[in-house]
């Protein structure tokens, strides 16, 4: 049974602290993701990885950085937690494929909360 | 810029109507898909659509790609309980990674 996983369900962090949000998937996937989801807007990307330490940015990267050391993991960095980061994170991943037709296979989210 | 937009944000019915929700936008997409998201999971895949006019079913649910590949509708015949849930649809374009995803369309139907 294939499977994303993410580190924590719920998470509460102050304004100001750093928050480290980890995926790691099972099915040697190329491709991973991290967006953010909130009512009315859908997900949003952040960022996405092809390769082991490559990385581009999505449409909201400000305020994030992400890292990749190693293909199965793929981790999501708030350097300084803000009340506007407070939303719904979700982690995914894909296979490499150009054609754009894959399925992406998500993990069960991490709520972030912050005071 | 939200490029996709699903009409309507929410829908209550009673159990064995029907439905349609709709995902619309300015852009031409190579493909699109349907997710469906319960509540504490991350959105499933339930359908990929490519061709333009495209028409695919799984089971009770109907999903159709428009023409022009800028649109696409799903349709819920005889709606069951276990339907509840978020529905994204979410469009690619060929040579990228990058899947743009609509606002939502959270769906309750009511026993």
């Amino acid at each position: 049974d294939v499977k994303v996983t993410q580190s924590s369900r719920y998470l509460v962090k102050r304004t100001g602290e750093k928050v480290f949000l980890e995926c790691v998937q099972d099915m040697d996937h190329e491709n991973m993701f991290w967006y953010r989801q909130d009512p009315g807007l859908g997900l949003r990307l952040i960022y996405f990885s092809y390769d082991v330490k490559m990385k581009e940015k999505g449409d909201i990267p400000e305020g994030y950085s992400v890292s990749r050391e190693k293909k199965e993991r793929f981790s999501l960095i708030l350097e300084s937690a803000s009340t506007n980061q407070t939303s719904m994170y979700l982690c995914a991943s894909s296979p490499l494929d150009r054609s754009g037709f894959n399925e992406q296979f998500f993990g069960p989210g991490t709520r972030l909360t912050v005071l | 810029t939200q490029l996709l937009e699903q009409s309507p944000q929410f829908l209550s019915i009673q159990e064995g109507e029907n439905l349609t929700v709709y995902c619309n936008s300015s852009s031409v997409f190579s493909s699109l898909q349907w997710y469906r998201q319960e509540p504490g999971e991350g959105p499933v895949l339930l359908v990929t659509v490519v061709t333009g006019g495209e028409v695919k079913k799984l089971k009770r649910l109907t999903f159709q790609f428009g023409d022009a590949r800028k649109d696409s509708s799903l349709h819920i015949t005889a709606a069951q309980t276990g339907d509840t849930g978020l529905y994204l649809c979410a469009g690619t374009y060929s040579g990228t990674y990058k899947y743009i995803f609509g606002t939502g369309t959270r769906l309750k139907v009511l026993a």
